[in-house]
């Protein structure tokens, strides 16, 4: 079946680096990627998504590009603030039409001033 | 921007009684969901539910659960006989379409269901 693997967490990092969250996927078909944030206390709200290879998405200053040849979707954003401090799950609709979302463990980010 | 909106945002329960969670989708969105987190673990999908039914379940989504639209604003979540093992943050979430049409899910901030 479909799968995400993210790397673990924490991530401690200082004010104004440069941020890489590594996730890849094992899906049938073509899926859809995502990327969602959890800040403290609240729920998930959509980062970023990419629907097909090699699309880039972006918001926010988060990058993350769409890699077939390497099943991956590793998130990037070059300058991070504390308020960048949060959860983040990535995630995958899976191009075999099923409607449930299968999520990555979540890597908790830690950004110190 | 519109937004998914949960009620409780805690729920206190005692094993065995019946626990109903509410859930507000995005007032154009056709496609409502289910997921769990239990603490420590991945965000797991339950159920999704289209056109008054349900649309596809997980294995996790046994006879203990139920999902319904009982008008046209709320979706609500009904465990039916609550075990301990059903504590975990349960989130609800709605999309226009479904994602295998790449479109993204939308999620409430979630209710806490701890069962004593």
């Amino acid at each position: 079946g479909d799968s995400v693997t993210q790397m673990e967490g924490p991530v401690t990092l200082s004010e104004e680096a440069f941020l890489t969250i590594n996730c890849t996927y094992t899906a049938t078909g073509y899926p859809s990627l995502f990327w969602y944030v959890q800040y403290p206390g609240e729920g998930l709200q959509l980062l970023l998504k990419a629907t097909k290879a090699d699309d880039k998405g972006s918001n926010k200053g988060f990058e993350a590009t769409y890699r077939k040849e390497t099943t991956s979707f590793h998130l990037e954003k070059g300058s991070v603030q504390v308020s960048d401090s949060a959860v983040y799950f990535c995630a995958l609709g899976s191009g075999g039409g099923a409607d449930g979302l299968t999520f990555g463990k979540g890597t908790h980010l830690i950004i110190q001033p | 921007e519109p937004e998914v909106t949960q009620t409780p945002s805690h729920q206190v329960t005692q094993m065995g009684q019946e626990v109903i969670l509410r859930c507000v989708p995005i007032s154009n969105h056709l496609y409502f969901y289910w997921y769990r987190q239990i603490l420590g673990q991945k965000v797991e999908f339950l159920v999704s539910f289209y056109n008054n039914e349900i649309s596809e379940k997980s294995e996790i989504f046994d006879d203990q659960f139920s999902v319904e639209r009982p008008d046209g604003s709320n979706f609500t979540l009904k465990i039916r006989s609550t075990k301990l093992e059903d504590s975990a943050m349960y989130f609800c979430a709605s999309s226009v379409s479904r994602v295998a049409l790449n479109q993204p899910q939308h999620f409430g901030d979630g209710t806490r269901l701890s069962i004593l």
